[in-house]
């Protein structure tokens, strides 16, 4: 258990759904860092948040959101799903902004049908 | 942040010590090295980080050449449980935010 836990382990839903992924951080880190793992992009950064706020974004879709709340949680919310947002989404967090090694969750099997 | 390049595959036997080679030619005086690893579909996980000196603890030790320019990653006695994808990455340790970004890794199969 690597300390940083991510709900739910598995999601199947239809094209055209909304989801939402959460991820709280291990204790005592205040950024928050998703990203997207596909079988042919490989590990994409998505974004990440500092203690509540946004602090970089890479590959991002519009229809993808997310925040973090003040007991630091985060939560990424996928809509209007497509079939190729099929991927695990990680999430990973750090003690500082970007911090000396990030932690990460075992992840989120999102699969579009 | 550096580019790096690392070999796309390679394979070690049980028991021996798994060299796994980085490229990073292109690093700043501030950028260090990072290796992290991934097993199956699990969350990838922290190995080592250094940036000049020669670096060591549970898991590995990473060997930097003195001009900075490559590195390698050293498993001093494989087992089968370090099959993985291993990644290496160059960050700059720079004020703000930084992200790891992951390239294509080094698949290493431990074969018994």
């Amino acid at each position: 258990d690597s300390g940083v836990t991510q709900t739910p382990k598995h999601l199947i839903t239809a094209t055209g759904q909304r989801v939402t992924l959460r991820c709280s951080p291990r204790s005592g880190d205040l950024s928050v860092y998703w990203y997207q793992q596909s079988l042919d992009q490989g590990l994409q950064f998505l974004i990440q948040y500092y203690n509540g706020e946004e602090r970089a974004k890479g590959n991002i879709l519009e229809r993808f959101s997310a925040q973090q709340f003040p007991d630091l949680h985060s939560e990424l919310n996928l809509s209007s799903l497509e079939l190729g947002d099929s991927a695990l989404y990680f999430c990973a967090s750090s003690v500082e902004q970007g911090g000396y090694g990030y932690t990460f969750g075992s992840g989120t099997r999102l699969t579009v049908v | 942040d550096a580019k790096t390049t690392q070999p796309p595959s390679m394979d070690c036997a049980e028991g021996r010590a798994a060299n796994l080679p980085c490229n990073h030619s292109t690093i700043s005086g501030n950028e260090y090295v990072y290796w992290y690893r991934q097993i199956h579909s699990q969350g990838p996980q922290y190995i080592i980080h250094g940036l000049k000196n020669n670096e060591t603890n549970e898991m590995a030790s990473l060997i930097i050449t003195e001009d900075r320019k490559s590195s390698t990653l050293i498993l001093p006695h494989a087992t089968l449980r370090d099959t993985a994808v291993y990644y290496c990455i160059g960050l700059r340790d720079r004020a703000g935010s930084y992200q790891l970004t992951f390239g294509k890794g080094t698949k290493l199969s431990v074969i018994p």
